[in-house]
């Protein structure tokens, strides 16, 4: 199993861009989320998934926008890229309680 | 707002030595606490986690309390090696695996 991975590693926008983070996981787990970590700071969630089809907002979702129309596929959009969306960006799945992180994917914004 | 945190930002131990990583909570309704490490680089690794049923749980070389009454968890780590460098996050999980994470606490270890 390649567990949960994360495309690009690495990636710079201009203000106002737009693009998607990917996300996939090959352990057919129902759970998955997207949380971004800035500097010093711990996780803050952004959207989360319980199922295809089924995606809720978490504690920073302004800004991003998901879609699950998979169980494997979870995709982060940014719509217009701004400097305070300049973070690293972790997706996560899991089945019941313990949730497995991707590697991340380092955002920087102009 | 932050309904996790934890007491120190750095956390300094000789090799060898247990370290003791605390966090605290404000929600006496809370009843699952994970324990996740972060090396640089990589995502959050799961280590442990907790149920309000519980006040102790061990793994190997850790151990996490949970004091409900002071709403008050630990992780100790056991005989700390050069790998155990990290920064280890509690997090609260509040149901359908939204986690809400605390600020971390980095261990260093000194030879």
């Amino acid at each position: 199993n390649a567990g949960v991975t994360q495309t690009p590693k690495f990636q710079v926008l201009k203000t106002g861009q737009s693009m998607t983070l990917q996300c996939a996981q090959d352990m057919n787990h129902e759970y998955m989320s997207w949380y971004r970590q800035d500097p010093g700071m711990g996780l803050r969630l952004i959207h989360y998934s319980v199922g295809a089809g089924i995606t809720d907002q978490g504690e920073v979702p302004n800004g991003y926008n998901v879609s699950r129309s998979t169980t494997e596929d979870f995709p982060l959009r940014l719509l217009s890229a701004a400097p305070s969306q300049t973070s690293v960006y972790f997706c996560a799945s899991s089945k019941r309680d313990e949730q497995f992180f991707g590697p991340g994917t380092r955002l920087t914004v102009l | 707002g932050e309904s996790v945190g934890l007491h120190l930002p750095t956390l300094s131990v000789q090799e060898g030595d247990n370290s003791i990583i605390n966090c605290a909570y404000s929600n006496s309704a809370s009843d699952y606490f994970i324990w996740y490490k972060q090396e640089s680089g990589k995502g959050p690794q799961f280590i442990i986690d907790i149920r309000s049923n519980m006040d102790k749980r061990q793994g190997q070389r850790v151990t996490v309390l949970l004091n409900k009454t002071v709403k008050h968890l630990s992780l100790q780590i056991a005989a700390t090696q050069p790998g155990d460098s990290a920064v280890y996050f509690c997090a609260e999980n509040q149901g359908a695996q939204k986690l809400v994470f605390g600020q971390g606490t980095r261990l260093t270890i000194n030879p």
